[in-house]
C-alpha cells in the first residue's frame, strides 16, 4: 500500500538552530498531516495540508506541501527546548498511515 | 478540539491473561475509531478500524482473535488483548476523527502495556 518515507530518523540540534524534517511518497497524496509526540505522550495534531504547493505557518513552524503532492516538509526556526519530541507526517482520510517519524533532541 | 479519553494509561499483566483498554469520545459521537500500536522508538501502526454496531476491520497481519474490538456505542470502543505475551508489550493508542473526512485525528492518551 501507500507509504511515506520520513527523514531524518534523528536530529540533534543546539537550541536556537533550525530543524527540518521531510516526508516523501512515490505516489500522489490527497493530504498530509503533521503530528508532534512528546516523550511518553500521544500524537498531537499540528496541521493538515491539502493543496498543491501549499505553505502554512504556525509561529516558528513552517509546513510545505510539494507541487506534485508527493512530498512535504516541516521546518522549525530557532528551536526551543519545548520543541523536543518526535514529529510524524501522516496521510489518509480517516485511518492514517504514518511516516517513521523524526526524533528531535535539543541541547540547551 | 474533540477529546478522546483512553483508560488505563498503564497496565502490567501476567502472561496468559487478558487486558481490556477503553477508548471514549467525551464530547462527540464517533461511529469510527482506530486502534494503533507503537513499539518503542517506532512509528504508529494501524491495527484495526472499530465500527460502531458492526465488526471491526483488521489490518493485514493483525490477529482478530487475539485483539478483540468492541464498539457497542457511539462513544466507546474497547480493545481486549487476549492471552497476552511479552511480545504484546507496547503502547496502544486509539483515535477518532469526529466523523468528517479529511479532518485531524484526535488521539487518546495511550495505554502502556507491559506483559511479564
Amino acid at each position: 500500500g501507500q507509504q511515506v518515507m520520513q527523514i531524518p530518523q534523528y536530529q540533534h540540534v543546539q537550541e536556537g538552530e533550525d530543524f527540518t524534517t521531510y516526508c516523501n511518497s512515490s505516489t500522489t497524496l490527497s493530504n498530509i498531516q503533521w503530528y508532534k509526540q512528546r516523550p511518553g505522550g500521544h500524537p498531537v495534531f499540528l496541521i493538515q495540508l491539502v493543496k498543491s504547493g501549499e505553505v502554512k505557518k504556525q509561529k516558528r513552524l513552517t509546513f510545505q506541501f510539494g507541487e506534485a503532492k508527493k512530498n512535504s516538509s516541516l521546518h522549525i526556526t530557532a528551536t526551543q527546548t519545548t520543541d523536543v519530541g518526535t514529529y510524524f507526517c501522516a496521510f489518509g482520510a480517516q485511518k492514517l498511515v504514518f511516516g517513521q517519524g523524526t526524533r528531535l533532541t535539543i541541547n540547551p | 478540539g474533540a477529546v478522546v479519553s483512553q483508560h488505563p494509561s498503564r497496565v502490567i499483566c501476567k502472561s496468559g491473561t487478558s487486558v481490556k483498554i477503553e477508548c471514549r469520545s467525551l464530547d462527540f459521537q464517533a461511529t469510527t475509531m482506530f486502534w494503533y500500536r507503537q513499539f518503542p522508538k517506532q512509528s504508529l501502526m494501524l491495527m484495526a478500524t472499530s465500527n460502531e454496531g458492526s465488526k471491526a476491520t483488521y489490518e493485514q497481519g493483525v490477529e482478530k482473535d487475539k485483539f478483540l474490538i468492541n464498539h457497542a456505542s457511539l462513544t466507546l470502543s474497547t480493545l481486549t488483548v487476549t492471552s497476552a505475551h511479552p511480545e504484546d508489550s507496547s503502547f496502544y493508542i486509539c483515535s477518532a476523527d469526529g466523523g468528517q473526512l479529511n479532518t485531524e485525528a484526535f488521539f487518546g492518551q495511550g495505554t502502556r502495556l507491559t506483559v511479564v
